[in-house]
């Protein structure tokens, strides 16, 4: 079955504790996405991977690394989580337009739900 | 301004009913649009995308795109309680696969 899988689904950690939340896709995708969703302001882009070892910074990527050592996968890293980064987190892969794709929508990972105590 | 705004809602409808959902951006560049759907507790899953002007329909989903006024609109015709969910616009430019969200239009459907 073609998904992206993220893990875990729900995490409590405190303050300042290091976490690494990953993101699995199979469908060969080139571009991946790492968003966060908060009530009243939608989804927000952090970090982007237009393939392996390109990655850039999204809307808001203050906090967070990413990398992208090989093409399936995408982990986001928090090395110092604070409270502001309680959230609901969502990784997205979608094929390339070089790739011959007809569009472009994301297919989404079934979300991480992180609270920073 | 926000680069994807949307009507919050709740839009409350009766089942069988039509269902109005809008939406306008501010990059007059931006050439693919989207709709997805939202359950509560769920990730967004994908229900429609247009990229030229005019309407565009898929079952009981219709897109329409007027990209002179910048805005795309989704109707949902028959609408059921399964359609209860919060809808998401997003919008990008062709040479960017950024996808920029708005805020979703929740939706409830009354039986």
């Amino acid at each position: 079955e073609a998904q992206v899988t993220q893990n875990p689904r729900y995490l409590i950690t405190v303050t300042g504790k290091k976490l690494t939340v990953t993101c699995s896709q199979n469908m060969n995708h080139e571009y991946m996405s790492w968003y966060r969703q908060d009530p009243g302001l939608g989804l927000r882009q952090i970090y982007y991977s237009m393939n392996v070892e390109v990655t850039d910074k999204g809307d808001v990527p203050e906090g967070y690394k990413v990398s992208r050592k090989e093409k399936r996968n995408f982990p986001l890293i928090l090395e110092s989580p604070s409270p502001n980064q309680t959230s609901l987190y969502f990784c997205a892969s979608s094929l390339s337009k070089e790739a011959g794709a007809s569009y472009y929508g994301y297919t989404f990972g079934s979300g991480t739900r992180l609270t920073v105590v | 301004q926000k680069e994807v705004e949307q009507n919050s809602g709740p839009l409350s409808v009766p089942e069988g009913a039509i269902a109005s959902l809008n939406c306008t951006y501010s990059d007059r560049g931006s050439q693919s649009f989207f709709w997805y759907r939202q359950y509560s507790g769920k990730s967004p899953e994908l229900i429609m995308f247009i990229y030229s002007n005019g309407d565009k329909e898929d079952g009981r989903f219709t897109a329409q795109l007027n990209k002179a006024s910048q805005y795309v609109s989704l109707l949902i015709r028959d609408s059921q309680p399964s359609d209860s969910a919060t809808y998401l616009c997003a919008v990008s430019r062709s040479n960017d696969y950024k996808l920029s969200f708005g805020a979703g239009t929740t939706v409830t459907v009354r039986a």
